[in-house]
């Protein structure tokens, strides 16, 4: 069985600030690996997603995440918080191939953006 | 854009009792997932299905079960609730089990 592994539960940044959220995963096969941002009182929203290929992807609301192999890691990064990017972060990991397997979560990280 | 619909939002259930939560998934999705989210707790994975057949198990409790009818359209469906099932729950859907999950603004249960 997979697990996610996020290493900062609760994060304070200031606005502009730069952000690096860590996830690790431990799987033995290959994953498919993806971070989700809930809003307070809101749902989760798919951020990105890391399927095959380059191993940086681009997602919305100016996120990326690299995927490193060796590493087991997909790191959220963002190079100027808003405010508005207050909100938990979910990096979560199911397993390629079943194609309707369940999401597996991390533990989430609570980002604060002070103004 | 359609998004997947959840209903009820907001459901009182007393202990002992049964509930029922429905999902309507993106038109053309034809794979539903469920999800338990307790306070402060990452979302888990309870059920899944494909084309109306059940596809992946998570940590459903045997006392829950659910089913994906011709409409593609899924419940869940609760017995002999206990206070620790007050949780959010969430439904996802994807297209044809490709591994993008669409999530649902989820129905708030809470026993009492």
């Amino acid at each position: 069985a997979q697990s996610v592994s996020q290493h900062n539960h609760h994060v304070i940044l200031s606005e502009a600030a730069s952000l690096e959220l860590g996830c690790n995963y431990s799987y033995g096969g290959t994953v498919n690996l993806f971070w989700y941002v809930q809003y307070p009182g809101q749902h989760l929203q798919l951020l990105l997603k890391y399927f095959s290929g380059d191993p940086l992807v681009k997602g919305i609301k100016g996120f990326e995440a690299e995927f490193i192999k060796s590493k087991f890691s997909f790191n959220l990064r963002k190079p100027s918080v808003q405010w508005s990017d207050t909100a938990e972060y979910f990096c979560a990991v199911n397993a390629k191939g079943g194609g309707a397997d369940g999401l597996t979560f991390g533990k989430g990280t609570h980002l604060i953006i002070q103004p | 854009a359609a998004g997947v619909i959840q209903s009820p939002r907001h459901l009182i259930k007393e202990k002992r009792e049964t509930a029922t939560l429905k999902c309507y998934p993106i038109p053309r999705h034809d794979t539903v997932y469920w999800y338990q989210q307790g306070p402060g707790q990452d979302p888990q994975f309870l059920i899944s299905f494909y084309e109306k057949m059940q596809s992946d198990k998570g940590s459903i409790p045997d006392r829950f079960s659910a089913q994906q009818f011709s409409d593609y359209h899924s419940e869940l469906n609760m017995s002999s609730l206990e206070l620790g099932d007050s949780a959010l729950y969430f439904c996802a859907s994807s297209p044809s089990r490709t591994y993008e999950q669409y999530f649902g603004p989820g129905t708030r249960l809470t026993v009492t």
